[in-house]
């Protein structure tokens, strides 16, 4: 089984639906992240949260809010989903205790989300 | 902004070793340069990271010059599964600052 499981791995939505990405990691790691990929692009940050009393914007956090409801599980809503919210979207942990004080990024096999 | 340059896509043979360069002229001294890579539509993967000596794991090995101002990620054998984008990323270690992926180098290994 992966250490970071994302749900659905593909969702097709109209516009103005409301969306759910949800993300559970069995690794034990203190902070979590949601990334968004475009096609050709490189990964952009929109949320990240270092224990579940602490909730950061990324870079592109507008249209998006998260939700950290236990240690091991973060999940992303779009409130009304549009069509430029297109996109692959990829859960993160990171640990600075096990990953020897680097903090590296473990990734999930990431939701595709198709809004009509 | 990425603080990386890299070149947007590569070929190599199989078998061969692959060396994909990173430009990172404005590197601070505390800052490490990390390697990632994509597999097709897969979330990215970790590869290696150093901070100014050269560093070798079992997937690759990480060359830094002196100036630190660049960098280059070398796969010794590479195979049909090495197929991919490659992402250079420069960052204080640990938890100071988030990773910033740019667009990467698409890394074609050819048969």
């Amino acid at each position: 089984d992966a250490d970071v499981t994302q749900t659905p791995r593909n969702r097709i939505t109209k516009t103005g639906k409301r969306i759910m990405l949800e993300c559970s990691q069995t690794k034990g790691h203190d902070r979590m992240y949601w990334y968004r990929q475009d096609p050709g692009l490189g990964l952009r940050l929109i949320y990240y949260s270092f224990d579940v009393k602490d909730i950061n914007k990324g870079e592109i956090s507008d249209g998006y809010s998260v939700s950290r409801q236990a240690q091991a599980k973060f999940s992303l809503s779009l409130e009304s989903a549009i069509p430029n919210q297109t996109a692959l979207y990829f859960c993160a942990t990171s640990d600075f205790q096990s990953t020897g004080r680097t903090g590296e990024l473990f990734f999930g096999e990431g939701s595709r989300l198709t809004v009509l | 902004d990425a603080k990386t340059t890299q070149p947007t896509s590569m070929d190599c043979a199989e078998g061969r070793a692959a060396n994909l360069p990173c430009n990172h002229s404005t590197i601070s001294g505390n800052e490490y340069v990390y390697w990632y890579r994509q597999i097709h539509s897969q979330g990215p993967q970790y590869i290696i990271h150093g901070l100014k000596n050269n560093e070798t794991n079992e997937m690759a090995s990480l060359i830094i010059t002196e100036d630190r101002k660049s960098s280059t990620l070398i796969l010794p054998h590479a195979t049909l599964r090495d197929t991919a984008v490659y992402y250079c990323i420069v960052r204080v270690a640990g938890y100071g600052q988030n990773f910033v992926f740019g667009p990467g180098t698409r890394l074609s290994v050819l048969p």
